[in-house]
């Protein structure tokens, strides 16, 4: 079946811009988490979804990061007044609620503040 | 001190080698362990999966956990140019908390 689906694959954005980052899960997977990936270094944990709620945020780094999953499938990843330390890929990926479900990524988009 | 560590790389070896590559961590309460393959501009896709300690094999893949060293490896046998990518280690606490993730080493297969 379909993966998990990020749009867009790139986005080139100003200082001081908003962004949305969409994320598609994989159909029947109830938990969704987002992650960052700068050059060099492994994925870290941004926010986590159980259905609509967010069970853990503690990965965002301030508050002009911001998530949402209304509807318990889709969710956005928002980011306002960018700035050029905000520039790296942002994964996405979705699990089934059981434990021993592991974690599927989508291919991220690559976030470049100018 | 970082919850996981693994060596960067790069690692390059001939085709047909044997790998290692392996990570270690500082969370004694880990109990889920991951190996993720990624391609460059790809995400990371899983390769094995393992609970608690013990040894798990899949084709060319063995993954092995040993939780009293908190250390855990990756071997691959037979490596092949398309084995040549970044491997991530990954771990957690319980199936939802966050994934936990290594830097990754960068593995180049020369044929």
């Amino acid at each position: 079946g379909a993966g998990v689906s990020q749009t867009p694959s790139n986005k080139v954005t100003e200082k001081g811009k908003y962004v949305e980052l969409r994320c598609d899960p994989i159909s029947g997977h109830t938990a969704l988490y987002w992650y960052r990936q700068s050059l060099g270094q492994g994925p870290e944990f941004l926010i986590y979804f159980q259905g609509t709620g967010a069970a853990d945020d503690s990965g965002l780094p301030n508050d002009r990061f911001f998530a949402v999953r209304p509807e318990g499938s889709v969710s956005t990843l928002k980011i306002q007044r960018t700035e050029r330390g905000d520039s790296a890929v942002y994964l996405c990926a979705s699990r089934l609620g059981r434990d021993d479900s592991p974690l599927h990524f989508g291919n991220g988009t690559r976030l470049t503040v100018t | 001190q970082k919850e996981v560590e693994q060596d960067p790389g790069p690692l390059s070896v001939p085709e047909g080698a044997i790998v290692s590559l392996n990570c270690t961590y500082s969370n004694s309460a880990f109990q889920y362990f991951m190996w993720y393959r990624q391609y460059s501009r790809k995400g990371p896709e899983l390769l094995m999966y393992t609970y608690s300690s013990g040894n798990k094999e899949d084709g060319r893949f063995t993954a092995q956990v040993d939780k009293s060293s908190k250390y855990i490896s990756l071997f691959i046998r037979d490596s092949q140019p398309s084995d040549s990518a970044t491997y991530l280690c990954a771990m957690t606490l319980s199936g939802n908390t966050p994934l936990v993730f290594g830097k990754g080493t960068r593995l180049s297969v020369i044929a």
